[in-house]
This record gives C-alpha cells, sequence and structure tokens, in this order.
C-alpha cells in the first residue's frame, strides 16, 4: 500500500494568516492527489483533484503544489470557515490511502 | 444537488455482521463508482472499497475477506456489509460518490454522506 505522511499533524493559526500542509507519498503517484476538508459531523469536502484541479467553489485562496512524491496545500488568507481537518488521498494505485490529516485550528 | 445519506443499526455485537446501506438523492446510481470509507475514534479515513454502477467492485485487501459492497440501482441506494465485526471496526461509516476522468484515470470522491456511527459492543 502507498503510505501518505501530512505535516504537520495539527496546526494553529489566526485569520488572515497564510498556511500550508505538506503531503508526502512512500512512492511516486505522479499528480494522483486529492485534498479534502472536513468538519466536525460535517461530509468531507473535495477541494482539489488531480493535485492541481480546484473543484468547483472552492475559494481560489485554497492553492496546491507538487508532483510525485512531495504536494503542498497552501491557503492564504485563513476565513473564520477554513479552520477544519485537511486530509490528503492517493488515487495513484488501490487501496486509495489517506494522509492522517492535519487538524487547522484557531491561535 | 446530488445527496447521499447513510442508514442502518448504530450498535452491532461482535462477531456479528455491519449492515448499513447509502441512499442518493438528486441523482441517479446509474453511472459513477460508488464507495465505503471509515474513520475510527481518534483515527484517520481509511478506505474500504468501491462498486461500479455495473456491479463490478474493488476492496481494501486489508477488509477483503469480510466485505461486500452491493448496489441497488432500481432503489437508488448501494450498501456495505462487513462480517465477524470487532471492536477495531467501531468507527463513522461514510459513503461516497466516486468521479473519474476517463481520459486519465483519476478517480475522486467528491460528494460524500454526513456518516454513520457504528459501535461494535455486547
Amino acid at each position: 500500500d502507498i503510505q501518505m505522511t501530512q505535516s504537520p499533524s495539527s496546526l494553529s493559526a489566526s485569520v488572515g494568516d497564510r498556511v500550508t500542509v505538506t503531503c508526502r507519498a512512500s512512492q511516486s503517484i505522479s499528480n494522483y492527489l486529492n485534498w479534502y476538508q472536513h468538519k466536525p459531523g460535517k461530509a468531507p469536502k473535495l477541494l482539489i483533484y488531480a493535485a492541481s484541479n480546484l473543484q468547483s467553489g472552492v475559494p481560489s485562496r485554497f492553492s496546491v503544489s507538487g508532483s510525485g512524491t512531495d504536494f503542498t496545500l497552501t491557503i492564504t488568507s485563513l476565513q473564520p470557515e477554513d479552520f477544519a481537518t485537511y486530509y490528503c488521498q492517493q488515487s495513484y494505485s488501490t487501496p486509495y490511502t489517506f494522509g492522517q490529516g492535519t487538524k487547522l485550528d484557531i491561535k | 444537488q446530488v445527496q447521499l445519506q447513510e442508514s442502518g443499526p448504530g450498535l452491532v455485537k461482535p462477531s456479528e455482521t455491519l449492515s448499513l446501506t447509502c441512499t442518493v438523492s438528486g441523482g441517479s446510481t446509474s453511472s459513477y463508482y460508488w464507495s465505503w470509507i471509515r474513520q475510527p475514534p481518534g483515527k484517520g479515513l481509511e478506505w474500504i472499497g468501491y462498486i461500479y454502477y455495473s456491479g463490478s467492485t474493488n476492496y481494501n485487501p486489508s477488509l477483503k475477506s469480510r466485505v461486500t459492497i452491493s448496489i441497488d440501482t432500481s432503489k437508488n441506494q448501494f450498501s456495505l456489509k462487513l462480517t465477524s465485526v470487532t471492536a477495531a471496526d467501531t468507527a463513522v461509516y461514510y459513503c461516497a460518490r466516486v468521479t473519474y476522468i476517463k481520459s486519465s484515470y483519476h478517480y475522486y470522491m467528491d460528494v460524500w454522506g454526513k456518516g454513520t456511527t457504528v459501535t461494535v459492543s455486547s
């Protein structure tokens, strides 16, 4: 199985801050990488698919980079609704696997 | 707008079978892949498997011997059965729609249910 490792596991930031979450794959996954946002008690939300494509309706303050084994998700100018847990997920091969999550909370 | 809703017992006894159903509204199960994912307490997300509307399946090898995913397109539902459950199967279970890009074989879960908590306990 392909292991996905996210860092940091948790992050405290303030509204208006810029934050970056890193996701590393245990082998090259090209651009078969998706990002999700998850808030407690709610359905996870797809943010990014195929490494660089913003899902419809996702604000442009979310941006991504990377290919191969290393990927980053950057959120510029944090908004109150952005505080959540973020997961990366590889779709290069089954079983699909997720990172352990990065919990972003308010400082 | 497509919505997914999980349903099923919230409590299952050890060694018994966990059965969940996902009902799709605002769209049809007669296309796409449909997936189950779970999240044990305090842990990350684990992909369980998916089913294509035609009935073909793909399961996580770690659960393959105990998992069956089925689909009923006439009812716009798909289901999960997990046999011989233990406390380790206690989790929030999510269903999701899997969209794929034919030209590049990218798959992603673009619509999720809110999840249902299943506890395995006697």
